[in-house]
């Protein structure tokens, strides 16, 4: 099977401006969840989405937002773009259950100047 | 509220030794807990889990990782470690009920680094 996909892998924007990542889950998978990677937070967990409804949602501002679609893809979306965005943002994947692995892809570097 | 502690930001070892990555939680109720690798510049690869039953658990490239429950504790070992094992590691826990069931909580991430 193939693995989780993101595009795109590299962005570069200004603040101020919007950006949508995208993700596409491994074939079969229902749940999508996507997490910021910085040097110094670390890895924190963004939301998770299963079958088209928010399932989870982590502690960040309203600026990030995401959806899934019925084919199992997601995007997520940060508006007003500030410095302190940048970062990688991984999505992973996995068949919906409490104990199933989530996999992850290669992420999305986002740089904001 | 769950958490991870890996308490070593760097783990150096030489190649051919036993290295041991260390990583405690706390999590209400019986833990999910996780190892992932990450390479640089790549997503995170998953190694093994521990969701119930024995308390060894064996995974991907000849890791294992021991679960205690009286210490919280998920350190995860290899008997001998290779050059290619340098990278940085992450343990998360994941609860089973309420909101934070389906997220992963990850620790602060352990740089291994086996010397030739």
């Amino acid at each position: 099977k193939a693995g989780v996909t993101q595009t795109p892998r590299y962005l570069i924007k200004t603040r101020g401006q919007q950006v949508t990542l995208s993700c596409s889950p491994i074939s079969g998978h229902r749940s999508v969840s996507w997490y910021q990677q910085t040097p110094g937070q670390g890895l924190q967990f963004l939301f998770e989405y299963f079958s088209e409804t928010q399932r989870n949602k982590g502690n960040f501002p309203g600026r990030f937002s995401g959806r899934q679609f019925s084919n199992s893809r997601s995007e997520m979306n940060v508006s007003t773009l500030e410095l302190g965005d940048s970062a990688l943002y991984l999505c992973a994947s996995s068949p919906g259950g409490d104990t199933d692995t989530q996999y992850f892809g290669p992420g999305t570097r986002l740089t904001v100047l | 509220a769950q958490s991870v502690a890996q308490p070593e930001d760097q783990v150096n070892v030489a190649e051919g030794n036993p290295l041991t990555v260390k990583c405690t939680y706390s999590v209400s109720g019986n833990p999910y807990l996780f190892w992932y690798v990450q390479y640089p510049n790549r997503g995170l690869q998953f190694l093994l889990k521990y969701i119930t039953g024995d308390n060894l658990v064996k995974g991907s490239y000849g890791f294992e990782a021991e679960f205690n429950k009286s210490q919280t504790s998920f350190h995860l070992k290899k008997p001998s470690a290779l050059v290619s094992d340098s990278a940085l590691y992450f343990c998360a826990v994941r609860g089973h009920s309420g909101a934070g069931s389906y997220q992963l909580t990850f620790g602060k991430g352990t740089k291994l680094s086996v010397i030739p």
